[in-house]
């Protein structure tokens, strides 16, 4: 099975703080996601890559940044947060061999914005 | 563009009952795969099953759906439920070539098994 592990698990920011959230797999997967999921909304994704220096852009993207450091890190960053970006995040990553695109979540990094 | 629905909000039910929990697609790529998951809660989402294969069977922890091309549907069943199976479900798609690597989700359905 996949891993996929993100840091911090919680964090608390205030209003125009900068915040970094971090995701690493071990499996070598080439494709690598950030998603929120807020009740009502489901998963929205908010960028991906397909490989190290990569970045394509999602459905939800204002706000964010994002960057694809090797192979096995994906950073997610807000610059000036919001408390509409308060949410649960998660981190998912991909192999993508055959078309599949069966994605390996991470635990979730809980995020609040005051 | 491509899009997924499933049935909508929250589905409750009595232990024991059968569960369907509908998925409809849309895309132009004739060979689409498609998923379920599960989200049990404060876990996170996990894959139940998968298709690649029109008209086959496909099953997994009990539960059991079949793609059908001609009616572009991935519906999840089970025949009896269990306390355990309430949980957040959603229906997704992947056709690679024409989304770039991106998975299209629907919006989720949350089932709760009532004893």
């Amino acid at each position: 099975e996949a891993a996929v592990t993100q840091s911090p698990r919680n964090k608390v920011t205030v209003t125009g703080g900068n915040v970094t959230l971090s995701c690493r797999q071990t499996n070598s997967h080439n494709y690598m996601y950030w998603y929120r999921q807020d009740t009502g909304h489901g998963l929205r994704l908010i960028h991906y890559s397909y490989g190290a220096g990569n970045l394509q852009i999602g459905d939800v993207p204002d706000g964010y940044k994002a960057t694809r450091t090797t192979q096995e890190d994906f950073f997610l960053l807000l610059e000036l947060a919001s408390p509409s970006q308060t949410s649960l995040y998660f981190c998912a990553s991909s192999d993508g061999t055959g078309g599949a695109l069966e994605q390996y979540f991470g635990p979730g990094t809980r995020l609040t914005v005051l | 563009g491509d899009s997924v629905t499933q049935t909508e909000g929250l589905v409750t039910l009595t232990e024991g009952l059968p569960v369907m929990l509908n998925c409809t697609y849309q895309t132009i790529y004739s060979n689409p795969f498609l998923f379920w998951y599960v989200q049990h809660l404060n876990e996170s989402p996990r894959l139940l099953l998968k298709s690649f294969t029109d008209n086959k069977r496909t099953e997994h922890q009990g539960f059991h759906a079949t793609l059908h091309k001609s009616s572009s549907s991935f519906h999840l069943q089970k025949s009896s439920a269990q306390l355990s199976d309430s949980a957040l479900y959603y229906c997704a798609l992947s056709d690679l070539p024409y989304n770039q690597g991106k998975l299209i989700f629907g919006q989720g359905t949350k089932l709760s098994i009532k004893p």
